[in-house]
């Protein structure tokens, strides 16, 4: 199985800072790499895919970076909506999808 | 837009079945792939397995002995069963729609508002 890695596992930042999240692959998954945003009580909805793609209706403030084994998710410039807990998940290894531990993003 | 919609028992004894079925609204579900992601309370995300085509699955090795999962065109409906429940099957069940997208990535693009499920006698 492929092992995903996220960091940090919680976060607390300000309105209008930029964030940065890091997932890392147990093995290159190329750009098969997905990021899903859950706000609290709901179901995740799909941000990021293939490492760097916008899915249609996410806001351009939201980022992917990577390939290989190292992906970021940036957030430009954080608002208070963005409270949510973060996940990876890894589509290269089909159909054995895993994903992150998650990462926890708290307002100050 | 497709919507999903999951139902079942919220509470099922130790041992026993868990059965959940999700119904698929504005949308055909010959088509694409149709899965089950649970989430323990406070927890990450699992993926169970999918079903797609009436009869084909995959399944998480993890559970594969426990897991079955099938699909009714009629409805539009697909359907999850695990046997021989324990605690630790206690959690979110959500049902989601994967599909490769134009890009040539699998992605989850669409998921119910999940159901929650205890195992307890």
């Amino acid at each position: 199985d492929i092992q995903m890695t996220q960091s940090p596992s919680s976060l607390s930042a300000s309105v209008g800072d930029r964030v940065t999240i890091t997932c890392r692959a147990s093995q290159n998954i190329n750009i098969y790499l997905n990021w899903y945003q859950q706000k609290p009580g709901k179901a995740p909805k799909l941000l990021i895919y293939g490492a760097s793609s916008l899915q249609s209706g996410v806001p351009s403030r939201f980022s992917g970076s990577g390939s290989g084994t190292d992906f970021t998710l940036t957030i430009s410039r954080l608002q208070p909506e963005d409270l949510a807990t973060y996940y990876c998940q890894q589509s290269y290894s089909i159909p054995l999808y895993t994903f992150g531990q998650g990462t926890k993003l708290e307002i100050k | 837009q497709v919507q999903l919609q999951e139902s079942g028992p919220g509470l099922v004894k130790p041992s026993e079945t868990l059965s959940l079925t999700c119904t698929v609204s504005s949308g055909s579900i010959s088509r694409d792939y149709w899965n089950w992601i649970r989430q323990p309370a406070g927890k990450g995300l699992e993926w169970i397995g999918r079903v797609y085509s009436t009869t084909n699955t995959n399944y998480n090795p993890s559970l594969k002995s426990r897991v079955s999962m099938s699909l009714d065109t009629s409805k539009n409906q697909f359907s999850l069963n695990l046997t021989s429940v324990t605690a630790a099957d206690t959690a979110m069940y959500y049902c989601v729609r994967s599909r490769l997208n134009s890009w040539g990535v699998w992605i989850f693009d669409s998921w119910g508002q999940g159901t929650r499920v205890t195992v307890s006698s």
